[in-house]
Formats: structure tokens, sequence, C-alpha cells
């Protein structure tokens, strides 16, 4: 079965500081994998999303992603963090083998920036 | 843009009662989706759907059906709510074209079950 660990439930991080949020995952074969974020009382945006090819990943507002295989990570990450960046980050991931297959979600990381 | 509305924000609810969470998307894509999401638990697929009239059962479908009639449409019922279905609802699409793509979530639904 497929699965996904977010081991932090809060980060902190000062403004300006780069930041990152852990992800890692358990899948049969290659994986798909993703990073959405939920603003409050909204649903999830999607963020970016990792298929095949170069490693390093980037996406929506400033944020990327570093896909390393032989530690099966996916964490996100961001130079210079903004206040408006403080949110609910989730990664998904999915099994890459053909026709549609199940996204499993990670059980979330809170973002929290400091002024 | 992608947009999936959900037909209501907030829904509070009777033990007992049936409840039906509406969900519309505007992009003609094949394939939605019905979660969950809990505090500490994340998002859990309740369905999905990828076709009309066809239905696939998710990580926790016990005491949820769904039913979509038409693409753009899918609906989650609750035969008979109870008090460990309070929950946030969120209803998702996303097309069919090669890879897995990324899924398009309404706003929310708020249900408060008493």
């Amino acid at each position: 079965a497929q699965s996904v660990a977010q081991p932090e439930d809060q980060v902190n991080v000062a403004e300006g500081n780069p930041l990152t949020v852990k992800c890692t995952y358990s899948v049969s074969g290659n994986p798909y994998l993703f990073w959405y974020v939920q603003y409050p009382n909204r649903g999830l945006q999607f963020l970016l999303k990792y298929i095949t090819g170069d490693n390093l990943v980037k996406g929506s507002y400033g944020f990327e992603a570093e896909f390393n295989k032989s530690q099966t990570s996916f964490h996100l990450k961001k130079p210079s963090a903004l206040v408006s960046d403080s949110a609910l980050y989730f990664c998904a991931v999915s099994p890459n083998s053909g026709g549609y297959q199940k996204v499993t979600f990670g059980t979330g990381t809170k973002l929290q920036v400091i002024p | 843009d992608v947009k999936v509305t959900q037909s209501s924000r907030y829904l509070v609810k009777r033990t007992g009662e049936k409840v039906f969470l509406e969900c519309v998307q505007d992009m003609d894509h094949e394939n939605m989706f019905w979660y969950r999401q809990d505090p500490g638990l994340g998002l859990r697929l309740i369905y999905f759907s990828y076709d009309v009239k066809m239905k696939e059962k998710g990580d926790i479908p016990e005491g949820y059906s769904v039913s979509r009639e038409k693409k753009e449409r899918f609906s989650l019922i609750l035969e008979s709510a109870s008090t460990n279905q309070t929950s946030m609802y969120l209803c998702a699409s996303s097309p069919t074209s090669g890879s897995v793509n990324e899924q398009f979530f309404g706003p929310g639904t708020r249900l408060t079950v008493l």
C-alpha cells in the first residue's frame, strides 16, 4: 500500500529565511508526487508535481521541491519565506504505473512564518 | 480557470437525517472525488468517479454513497448521518490525459452532525 509521511505537524520560520517542509513516501515502482497548499477556510490549491526527469521541480509562488529517489523524499522548499506563505501544506503520492491510480495524501504540515 | 463549487460552506444536520452534498465542476473533467479532512488525519478518499454513472470506493466509503448522473456533477450522500461524520468535506476534479494529473478542489463543506 502507498503512504506519505509528513513528520512535522508544524514548522516555524522567520520571514526572509529559507523554509523546508519535509515529505517521505512509500509506493510500488516510480512515483508521481504532488504538493498542495490550503489557506484558512479554503480548499487545496496545487503547487507543483514531479512526474519524471529533473529532480528539482519548480512550482507556484516561488516554491520548489527536490525529488530524492534513494531517500524516498520530496521536500518542499523556498529560499525566502513570506508571512503570506503561512498555511497548511500537503504532500501526496500516486504510483506511476499507467491508468488512473489513487492519490494518497499526507496528514499535512502547518507552516507559520513569523514577521 | 477551473472552478469547483460545493453547494454549502456550512451545514448543520441532526443524527439520522439524510444529507446531500453537491459538487459541480465547469472544466469538463472526467474524474471527480470526495474526501473528508480531519485534523491529524489529512485527506481521506471516500469515493471517486472516472465517468458518468461510474464510481469506485476509496479508503473510507462506509456510511456514504455517491451519484454521478451528469459529467459536471458529483453528489455525496449520507444515508443516515451520525456524529462521527462531522467533518470538512472536500470535492475535487481532474482531467484524464496521460499521467495522473493534479486535482482541483472546491472550497469545502463543513458538516456538523448533532
